[in-house]
């Protein structure tokens, strides 16, 4: 079954740039998103089709994608983005999503 | 304003049964497949389900495929999962989800059902 690899955690400092991976085999060609997940919530779509922002969605938050590793950026990041970050991407007909990744702003 | 609202969560015995329903508003039901996900406690997201728009396909994670049935009442903007054969792995919260471009773009409040004796 296909598999997304996300790191645990990531930290960054307030004001900087904030860096998220997602790899899978050939995740290039398969047009992944990301949604953002805060303690107590629920998951909210911040990135779909690679690189694209739902309407609400800060322009600080950007994604790319090519090969096998689709990158989700916060720049600028701010301390309401401290959250779970889950990439998702599609198999065949199935949803699959990555095991998430907590950003720290310390 | 789009509105998915799960209901019908709750503590069942193993091996039980539920339903869980999920009320769709502010969108044009019939149009769009819809998910069911879910989350175990401290754990990450885990997808369940897909319907397509019209009922005519569904699809299921190996983890509850034979045991739990995806199903729409478009007349009433309604979707369901029953579940059967609970067991302790499938406590959790579970979310439904209308189906976007290629994601999940909205998504309700979730409904917790634990599975314990």
């Amino acid at each position: 079954s296909y598999e997304l690899t996300q790191p645990p955690s990531v930290s960054v400092s307030p004001g900087q740039t904030a860096s998220i991976t997602c790899s899978g085999d050939k995740l290039g060609d398969k047009y992944p998103c990301w949604y953002q997940q805060k303690p107590g919530q629920s998951p909210v779509l911040v990135i779909y089709q690679d690189r694209k922002r739902p309407s609400g969605i800060p322009e600080r938050f950007s994604g790319s994608n090519s090969g096998n590793t689709a990158t989700l950026t916060i720049s600028g990041t701010q301390a309401m983005d401290e959250a779970d970050y889950y990439c998702q991407a599609w198999d065949s007909s199935t949803v699959v999503f990555g095991g998430g990744t907590k950003l720290t702003v310390l | 304003q789009v509105q998915l609202v799960e209901s019908g969560g709750g503590v069942v015995q193993p091996g039980r049964s539920l339903r869980l329903s999920c009320a769709a508003s502010g969108l044009t039901f019939r149009r769009n497949g819809m998910h069911w996900v879910r989350q175990a406690p401290g754990k990450g997201l885990e997808w369940v389900a897909l319907i397509w728009n019209d009922g005519s396909n569904k699809y299921y994670a190996d983890s509850v495929k034979g045991r739990f049935t995806i199903s729409r009442d478009n007349s009433k903007n309604m979707l369901y999962l029953q579940m059967n054969s609970l067991r302790a792995e499938d406590t959790a919260v579970y979310y439904c989800a209308r189906d976007g471009t290629k994601s999940l773009d909205f998504w309700g409040q979730g409904t917790l059902v634990t599975v314990s004796s």
